[in-house]
């Protein structure tokens, strides 16, 4: 009954090769998101989408490319990876249309790049 | 866009004392929420909070948004409390991209 899931929970890769993250919610939430977290704990929003549209696209290399196939599911794909692109990746959902855009985080990806 | 400043950065409590964190932002905001980080790494939604004071528990916190400055209260502290505290505002068209502060690590020692 895990509200706001995220597979893998651990991802180390080499640099250069391609990953994707999965996250699923079954909250009925209209909306997702995906943050990064640095070392420092920094946290920063990358992208969302609203029923299955892009709203926020941050500045985000062209390597980093969400999909949406339907509310319930955002993937993040990660092309030729970098070494600065290690972090912990969390997927979030919230409803805005009649909510309160209340926000509800995955349990982190922490992808490790060698 | 919204700049957010937390204080204090660091905070070390003995179990059972109160302590007040501080969320400072630089516009007018339409929501605005509280989040608590464990040390295992997840994040707990704790508040929506644009304006007014809400209490869940031995939590509440008080935004007044005309002053820019937001407040989480945090009572008889255990040591499950323990982890990082962001604030996280969002404004103008924004409403739903959040900006999140450099948020409040807090130790609670038994």
């Amino acid at each position: 009954d895990t509200a706001v899931s995220q597979t893998p929970k651990y991802l180390v890769t080499q640099m250069g090769n391609d990953k994707s993250i999965k996250c699923e919610q079954n909250l009925g939430h209209d909306t997702m998101y995906w943050y990064k977290q640095d070392s420092k704990k920094f946290l920063k929003i990358m992208f969302s989408y609203n029923n299955k549209e892009l709203i926020i696209n941050e500045t985000v290399p062209n390597r980093f490319s969400p999909k949406s196939p339907d509310k319930a599911h955002l993937n993040l794909h990660i092309n030729s990876l970098e070494l600065g692109d290690s972090a912990v990746y969390f997927c979030a959902s919230s409803r805005r249309e009649g909510g309160t855009d209340t926000q509800y985080f995955g349990p982190g990806t922490r992808l490790t790049v060698l | 866009g919204i700049q957010v400043e937390q204080s204090p950065p660091d905070l070390i409590l003995q179990e059972g004392a109160n302590s007040t964190l501080r969320c400072n932002f630089s516009d007018s905001v339409n929501n605005l929420q509280w989040f608590h980080q464990n040390p295992w790494g997840q994040l707990i939604n704790l508040f929506y909070i644009p304006s007014g004071t809400k209490q869940n528990g031995r939590l509440s916190a008080t935004t007044v948004a005309t002053e820019r400055y937001s407040l989480l209260y945090i009572s008889s502290s255990q040591t499950t409390d323990s982890g990082v505290y962001f604030c996280a505002p969002a404004g103008g068209d924004s409403s739903y991209k959040l900006i999140f502060g450099s948020g409040t690590r807090l130790l609670v020692r038994p």
